[in-house]
């Protein structure tokens, strides 16, 4: 089967780091592009990080820029989030996603999600 | 940042019946490549969004074909052909032209 699992939410104070990881099985995970995506309590889906299927090249949304550090473990078919200086606003249901690039740009595959709090 | 602008936000649906959902971008989502990047998602409560359409009006694998995909441009619209119990949820739109955006979602609910 194919799927992506996510670990690592957890309740954590402003200021303070966290570092979410992905698993993935039933994909040859190496050639995908990767992504995080989140989703605030109550509202809609914001792009959050994309990384290459070697890691060459990162691409992130304005307001993570210089705080979160996408990577990935091809060997462990793994993907990370780095996120460091949280803020409140990064509370967020966190997806790990395959990005289906360059043919079709969208996200054809996601994970169940995990819950980042941010407390103030 | 190309903006996504939903309508409605809300859609109360009659079993059996059609629904659409419009979606509407602040700029041209053709892209250099003559590809436009338009998909649609579907959250079920609980559970975490799946893909429905990409590229304006092809079919996810294992999408029924009672979901359609239309539009160009700067205008779009998902429609149900007949609406089911289990299409409750809330619908997205996302372009991937320049980056990626998503509309506010709109929810569906069965009157």
């Amino acid at each position: 089967e194919v799927q992506l699992v996510e670990s690592g939410g957890d309740l954590v104070q402003l200021g303070g780091s966290l570092r979410l990881s992905c698993a993935a099985s039933g994909l040859t995970f190496s050639i995908h592009w990767m992504s995080w995506l989140r989703q605030a309590p109550g509202k809609g889906l914001e792009w959050v990080a994309n990384i290459k299927g070697d890691g060459s090249e990162k691409f992130y949304v304005d307001s993570v820029k210089g705080r979160f550090t996408a990577s990935r473990d091809n060997a462990k078919r793994s993907l990370y989030l780095q996120m460091d200086s949280l803020r409140v606003e990064d509370t967020a249901v966190y997806y790990c996603a395959r990005l289906n690039f360059p043919d079709y740009r969208y996200f054809d595959l996601w994970g169940q999600g995990t819950l980042v709090t941010v407390s103030s | 940042d190309i903006v996504m602008t939903q309508s409605p936000l809300y859609l109360p649906v009659t079993l059996g019946q059609p629904a659409s959902i419009s979606c509407r971008s602040s700029q041209s989502l053709l892209h250099s490549d003559g590809n436009t990047y338009l998909s649609w998602f579907q959250q079920r409560p609980g559970h975490s969004p799946r893909p429905l359409i990409y590229k304006v009006s092809n079919r996810d694998s294992g999408v029924p074909d009672r979901f359609s995909g239309s539009g160009s441009g700067t205008d779009f619209t998902l429609t149900i052909s007949r609406v089911e119990a289990e299409d409750v949820g809330v619908y997205y739109c996302m372009q991937g032209t320049l980056w990626w955006t998503f509309g506010q979602g709109t929810k569906v609910e069965i009157k």
